[in-house]
């Protein structure tokens, strides 16, 4: 069946540092990918998403390239902010047919210190 | 801008109670959903709908049920509260028109803290 795997956390980065969430995933199709990011305190909110391979999602200045080629979709941003400091969940859509058709990582907690 | 709302935000009872979490839209979105998300921040899909007078329970074992009897409410009720059911519940929808890429619109959650 379909898997996402993330990055483990937490992280915890100084303000205007890279970041780097590695995200893979296994499904039997071709998916569509996506990051969420839930703020303290809130419901999750969709930050990018890429609909085929070699496509780029990018918001807010954060990117990621779907790369079929290595299952990848990870999640990157040239300098942090502590306003960034969020959860982050990588996931996959692979039947857009099914109601039940979004598979997510287990979330990578994110903690930016100013 | 997704418009999609729970009540109530947070919500503190005793063991026993009877409780309903209310979750609208006004997307018109014909699927809709129940995720419990654990303190570790991963999500479990507990209940999802197709449209009216559908629903299938999800991938977590839950003791709540749900109803849909118009498109735009979903609520989730649990007949007698515990401790164990003390946690976070997100609703959400999205629709399935053609194209669909499978993004799913979030509302903020219902904290739930069971005595």
């Amino acid at each position: 069946g379909d898997s996402v795997t993330q990055m483990e956390g937490p992280v915890t980065l100084s303000e205007e540092a890279f970041l780097t969430i590695n995200c893979t995933y296994t499904a039997t199709g071709y998916p569509s990918l996506f990051w969420y990011v839930q703020y303290p305190g809130e419901g999750l909110q969709l930050l990018l998403k890429a609909t085929k391979a070699d496509d780029k999602g990018s918001n807010k200045g954060f990117e990621a390239t779907y790369r079929k080629e290595t299952t990848s979709f990870h999640l990157e941003k040239g300098s942090v902010q502590v306003s960034d400091s969020a959860v982050y969940f990588c996931a996959l859509s692979d039947r857009p047919s099914s109601a039940r058709q979004l598979t997510f990582g287990s979330g990578t907690q994110l903690t930016v210190l100013p | 801008e997704a418009d999609i709302y729970q009540t109530p935000r947070y919500l503190v009872i005793g063991t026993g109670k009877k409780i309903t979490l209310e979750c609208s839209q006004t997307m018109g979105h014909d699927k809709m959903y129940w995720y419990q998300q654990d303190p570790g921040m991963e999500l479990h899909l507990i209940h999802y709908s197709y449209g009216v007078n559908s629903t299938e329970k999800g991938d977590l074992s839950s003791e709540s049920t749900v109803s849909r009897i118009r498109t735009e409410h979903f609520p989730l009720t649990l007949e007698s509260a515990r401790p164990s059911h003390t946690s976070q519940y997100l609703c959400a929808s999205s629709e399935s028109r053609t194209g669909y890429t499978g993004e799913l619109f979030f509302g903020e959650g219902s904290r739930l803290t069971v005595l």
